[in-house]
């Protein structure tokens, strides 16, 4: 089993949708949750970094983590074809540098 | 600010050619980590760097090695090329400096091997 599952997709959106991101994980010493996004050929770039359980929010951008049943979410809001990438969940443990990523989600939103 | 550089960019390689990439981190950060993608999929973790020592490694064959500098830039290091060395390489850096500091990438260097 990997250590965090992630459904590689692709999804397509019409532009303005919400679009919803799920990655579950299997680590329950995991404490710290994010959100990368990469565009084509690109480098990951930081969207959202949660500590723990809860919700946190950036603009368009809300991320939850559920530690209960080991899964996280990232929910994008009036989505714009500019949002059209890969979006990475990755997840580490406290004092450890070491990020565990899933497969990504390749997202594309159609104007 | 300059965020993480690496380089080359982009290079092509010959089965059993040995090869050298480079990363600068965030002026002020100190551990440099680095990470394999291959098409399709998540960056997987190979090594972390801290003040010139390691502090992880991924599960890697020993052709891949690294090190850290005294400016706190980095190299990776694979010999015996692969073909299914072939990927994105990402290189990472972060202060270091305690709970929820920051990790961020570079823009990585493509490696085919032939």
């Amino acid at each position: 089993q990997k250590e965090v599952e992630q459904d590689p997709g692709p999804l397509s959106v019409p532009e303005g949708a919400i679009v919803s991101l799920n990655c579950t994980y299997s680590n329950s010493a995991f404490q710290y949750f994010m959100w990368y996004r990469q565009y084509s050929r690109k480098g990951p770039e930081l969207l959202m970094y949660t500590y723990s359980s809860g919700n946190k929010e950036d603009g368009r951008f809300t991320a939850q983590v559920d530690k209960s049943s080991k899964y996280i979410s990232l929910f994008i809001r009036d989505s714009q074809p500019s949002d059209s990438a890969t979006y990475l969940c990755a997840q580490r443990l406290v004092g450890n540098e070491k990020l565990t990523f899933g497969t990504g989600t390749r997202l594309t939103i159609i104007p | 600010d300059a965020g993480v550089t690496q380089s080359p960019t982009h290079l092509i390689k010959t089965r059993g050619q040995h090869v050298t990439l480079r990363c600068s981190p965030i002026s002020g950060h100190k551990s440099v980590s680095w990470y394999q993608q291959v098409l399709g999929q998540g960056p997987q973790f190979i090594f972390q760097y801290y003040e010139k020592e390691e502090r992880g490694r991924g599960n890697f064959p020993d052709r891949f090695s690294a090190r850290q500098f005294p400016n706190y830039s980095s190299e990776l290091n694979v010999n015996a090329l692969l073909l299914g060395d072939s990927a994105l390489y990402l290189c990472a850096s972060s202060a270091y400096g305690g709970s929820g500091n920051t990790i961020y990438f570079g823009e990585g260097s493509w490696l085919t091997v032939v």
